[in-house]
């Protein structure tokens, strides 16, 4: 799997956007950008994906870049109940033995009230 | 929705102890996953398993084993603990054919199981 860049942490002010970004410069064509958040004393869960398009869900906003080499996941409106770690995973498109997602370290995102 | 149960949130064992840590998910899931987390670490794959008695090594798979009896049922196997696999371990499943939508590899993750090995 490709490997990704997250900064550590970052804050935001609580009803502000909070923009994630990702750097994933060795992902391959046939590979998506999966990201996921961990809120504190629970499992990762889902939020968006992507493969070369911009994308929008009831969660969040994700832009790649033309070159894919970056994203930026968008949380439009922060609240504290997004303060979690979140994790941008490059991964094949399901097939075959590629059923892992690689998690890396994440980047601490703390709203502030 | 998807469940998946952890046996239990906390536990603590001594060192030599075999410990087993249950992972149940009432989806019908063909794959189900182990990761631990550990922190500066993030989450590393254990092992998986995408079928019945079908098991394959994930990114450290020493010291650890697994079961996959039943399909919904996965195991995680510590034949001889020891203090550093205190950790919190989180189980995970997803089904064969993912949901487009939702990138066909969605995982679905338990709350975890926080192992203390003293």
């Amino acid at each position: 799997d490709a490997k990704t860049t997250q900064p550590t942490s970052m804050d935001c002010a609580e009803g502000r956007a909070a923009n994630l970004p990702c750097n994933h410069s060795t992902i391959s064509g046939n590979e998506y950008v999966y990201w996921y958040r961990q809120i504190h004393s629970q499992g990762p869960q889902y939020i968006i994906h992507g493969l070369k398009n911009n994308e929008t869900n009831e969660m969040a906003s994700l832009i790649i870049t033309e070159d894919r080499k970056s994203s930026t996941l968008i949380l439009p409106h922060a609240t504290l109940r997004d303060t979690a770690v979140y994790y941008c995973i490059v991964s094949p498109r399901r097939g075959g033995s590629n059923y892992k997602l690689t998690f890396g370290k994440g980047t601490l995102l703390t709203v502030n009230p | 929705d998807v469940k998946v149960t952890q046996s239990s949130r906390y536990l603590v064992k001594r060192t030599g102890e075999k410990v087993f840590l249950e992972c149940v998910q009432d989806m019908d899931h063909e794959n189900m996953f182990w990761y631990r987390q550990d922190p500066g670490l993030g989450l590393r794959l254990i092992y998986f398993s995408y079928d019945v008695k079908m098991k394959e090594k994930g990114d450290i798979p020493e010291g650890y084993s697994v079961s996959r009896e039943k399909k919904e049922r996965f195991s995680l196997i510590l034949e001889s603990a020891s203090t550093n696999q205190t950790s919190m371990y989180l189980c995970a499943s997803s089904p064969l054919a993912g949901a487009p939508q939702r990138g066909y590899n969605e995982q679905f993750f338990g709350p975890g199981t926080r192992l203390t090995v003293l």
